[in-house]
């Protein structure tokens, strides 16, 4: 199993600013997912980090709105860009393969 | 790509009672898991099930992956087995998992 933390567990941010979300895992991994779950909604990928590579992005999300650092195995950051209030949702960090996946607390954001 | 779908959307239950999710599948699988998310946000990993039945406590999960379907047994449930639960599957080829819509369920004591 794995352990993941994330920070913040929540904000509120104005539209036009821009937040970074972190992700702290126990122990080193290859991949680490980025989902975004907006309300009522089901998960959705938004990227694939590897270490020492560019992430690799879903149809419909690109790098200057989700830009994210891979530095180390454990360790990854997302951040949210030029905010609109539709950015508003959480956030989930998660590792793990075919047979299993973890995930993070979730970041809640929240965008006026 | 593979379709995932969920039933029922939403399962309102008195405690005590048991209840059956199902989970459809468009292609072949060998790796459907299933989770569940408390009302905080935290998604929980139940079960890896890519065949045959599981128990845990008072969750069981069986698959049927010839038919393509998953089926998830709550059993007694309690107010804290409220929350959403979802299927997702693997997808090889694209190297990531594929969510259901999810069962949103409601617990009243």
């Amino acid at each position: 199993s794995a352990v993941i933390s994330q920070k913040p567990s929540r904000d509120i941010c104005q539209r036009g600013t821009s937040l970074t979300i972190q992700c702290q895992v126990d122990s080193q991994v290859t991949m680490m997912f980025w989902y975004r779950q907006q309300p009522g909604q089901s998960l959705t990928l938004i990227a694939t980090a590897n270490q020492g590579s560019e992430a690799t992005y879903e149809s419909g999300f690109v790098i200057d709105k989700f830009p994210i650092s891979r530095p180390n195995l454990t360790f990854s950051t997302l951040t949210v860009s030029n905010m609109s209030p539709e950015d508003s949702s959480i956030y989930l960090c998660s590792v793990g393969g075919p047979t299993e996946q973890y995930f993070g607390p979730g970041t809640r954001l929240t965008v006026t | 790509g593979i379709q995932v779908e969920q039933s029922p959307p939403d399962l309102i239950l008195q405690e005590g009672a048991n209840s059956t999710l199902r989970c459809n599948f468009s292609d072949s699988v060998n790796n459907l898991q299933w989770f569940h998310q408390n009302p905080w946000g935290q998604l929980i990993n139940l079960f890896y099930i890519p065949s045959g039945t599981k128990q845990n406590g008072r969750l069981s999960a069986t698959t049927v992956a010839t038919e393509r379907y998953s089926l998830l047994y709550i059993s007694s449930s309690q107010t804290t087995d409220s929350g959403v639960y979802f299927c997702a599957v693997f997808s090889g080829g694209y190297n990531k998992l594929i969510f259901g819509a999810g069962t949103r369920l409601a617990v009243h004591p």
